[in-house]
């Protein structure tokens, strides 16, 4: 079945440091990829997604590029903040079916 | 502009007791979902109702039963509470299987 891998955290970087997330993935056919955030206390927020091969997701300084020929989804932040403390969540779904998520990865910036 | 409202928040139950997590959704969304949160374990998919009238299992089911009251509302019944259930529940929705889904800020449960 599909499933999501995604690097294990905690992540602790410096304030304006690079971020990189990885995640890979493995489907049949061709699923469209997503990044959910989720801050203390709260639900899973839509960061980004990306639909076909390629396809760059953007927000808020985050982007991740849908890699088809790696199965990847990996996702960068030029420049962290504080208010980046969260769990990052990649997802797929594939056709009309359920989300599948990977198991998240804790970030935490300090200043 | 509501969204995804869980209640409650917050709850406590002995070993065996009943209770019913409700879900609604503002939305007009097709598609809603119940998700146990677990540390190190991530999201794991309970139960699902892709329409109306329509609920399949997911992931981890065992202990857990749902209804579809109407297109808005999806509960979720825990009709005897052990401890393993001890966890943060999420409910979301989304216009269809394939689209981002809206999460609730969660009930978080504790069995003792």
């Amino acid at each position: 079945g599909d499933s999501v891998t995604q690097m294990e955290g905690p992540v602790t970087l410096s304030e304006e440091a690079f971020l990189t997330i990885n995640c890979t993935y493995t489907a049949t056919g061709y699923p469209s990829l997503f990044w959910y955030v989720q801050y203390p206390g709260e639900g899973l927020q839509l960061l980004l997604k990306a639909t076909k091969a390629d396809d760059k997701g953007s927000n808020k300084g985050f982007e991740a590029t849908y890699r088809k020929e790696t199965t990847s989804f990996h996702l960068e932040k030029g420049s962290v903040q504080v208010s980046d403390s969260a769990v990052y969540f990649c997802a797929l779904s594939s056709g009309n079916t359920p989300l599948v998520f990977g198991k998240g990865t804790r970030l935490s910036v300090i200043a | 502009n509501a969204g995804v409202t869980q209640t409650p928040k917050f709850q406590v139950l002995k070993t065996g007791q009943s209770m019913t997590l409700q879900c609604a959704q503002d939305m007009n969304h097709n598609s809603m979902y119940w998700y146990r949160q677990d540390p190190g374990m991530g999201l794991r998919l309970i139960y699902y109702s892709a329409s109306e009238g329509t609920t399949d299992k997911g992931e981890v089911p065992n202990g857990y039963n749902v209804s579809r009251l109407n297109k808005r509302e999806f509960s979720l019944r825990l009709e005897s509470a052990a401890p393993s259930q001890t966890s943060v529940y999420f409910c979301a929705s989304s216009r269809q299987g394939d689209q981002p889904q809206h999460f609730g800020d969660g009930t978080r449960l504790s069995i003792l």
